[in-house]
């Protein structure tokens, strides 16, 4: 059963604390993404990849940070650098970049600070 | 730069009503277009998108939507909801990014609760 998984559903990080979000996908896709969701602002993008040992910033790549040594995986660390990091986090995965790609999305890890 | 606008944030409806949900977006070039769905705590599902040709999509779950160039609109439509329609959903249109990658810019949703 091809699908994306992400753990852990929930997540509690203590101040000055990094924290790594687990991202892996069975579908053999090339592109991964991360995208951060707050209410009632849709979802922003934080880091792509387009392939093995490549990514790049998205629109809001300050304090986190990102590894593609996997075509598989894909983790997302929040680093203490970011000061508002509560938030859904989504990671998606399409089959290429291309402007008809379909993004295929993850059941989301919620982080919530104490 | 492209974006999207989803113009009601909320749309309650009753039972067995059609619903329309609103999206307008700005591109000065061609579009493709998305319609998501996401359930509460879940992950975003894919309801329908448009690539070309008809601009009538119809999608999962009974939905459909409509492209409209002139008006700059892609309205999800639904002739008869069910109270498991209640969801947020989100529109976002494919837009070019630095490096020759796309990317998927998203409306801020809308959230549409089916009462008895």
């Amino acid at each position: 059963d091809g699908g994306i998984t992400q753990s852990p559903k929930y997540l509690f990080r203590k101040e000055g604390q990094n924290v790594t979000l687990s991202c892996e996908q069975n579908l053999n896709h090339d592109a991964m993404y991360w995208y951060r969701q707050d209410p009632g602002q849709g979802l922003r993008l934080i880091y792509y990849s387009q392939i093995v040992n490549d990514f790049q910033k998205g629109d809001i790549a300050e304090g986190y940070s990102v590894s593609r040594e996997k075509k598989e995986s894909f983790p997302l660390t929040v680093t203490s650098a970011q000061k508002n990091p509560t938030a859904f986090y989504l990671c998606a995965s399409s089959m290429g970049t291309g402007r008809e790609e379909t993004q295929y999305f993850g059941p989301g890890t919620r982080l919530l600070v104490l | 730069a492209q974006s999207v606008t989803q113009l009601d944030s909320q749309v309650p409806v009753f039972e067995e009503a059609p619903v329309e949900l609103r999206c307008n977006y700005s591109s000065s070039v061609s579009v493709y277009l998305f319609w998501y769905v996401q359930y509460p705590n879940q992950g975003l599902q894919l309801l329908l998108k448009y690539l070309s040709g008809s601009t009538l999509v119809k999608g999962i779950n009974g939905f459909e939507a409509e492209f409209n160039k002139s008006q700059t609109s892609f309205h999800l439509r639904k002739p008869s909801v069910h109270i498991s329609d209640t969801a947020e959903y989100f529109c976002a249109v494919s837009s070019s990014f630095r490096g020759g990658y796309n990317k998927l810019i998203f409306g801020a949703g809308t959230r549409l609760a089916v009462h008895p």
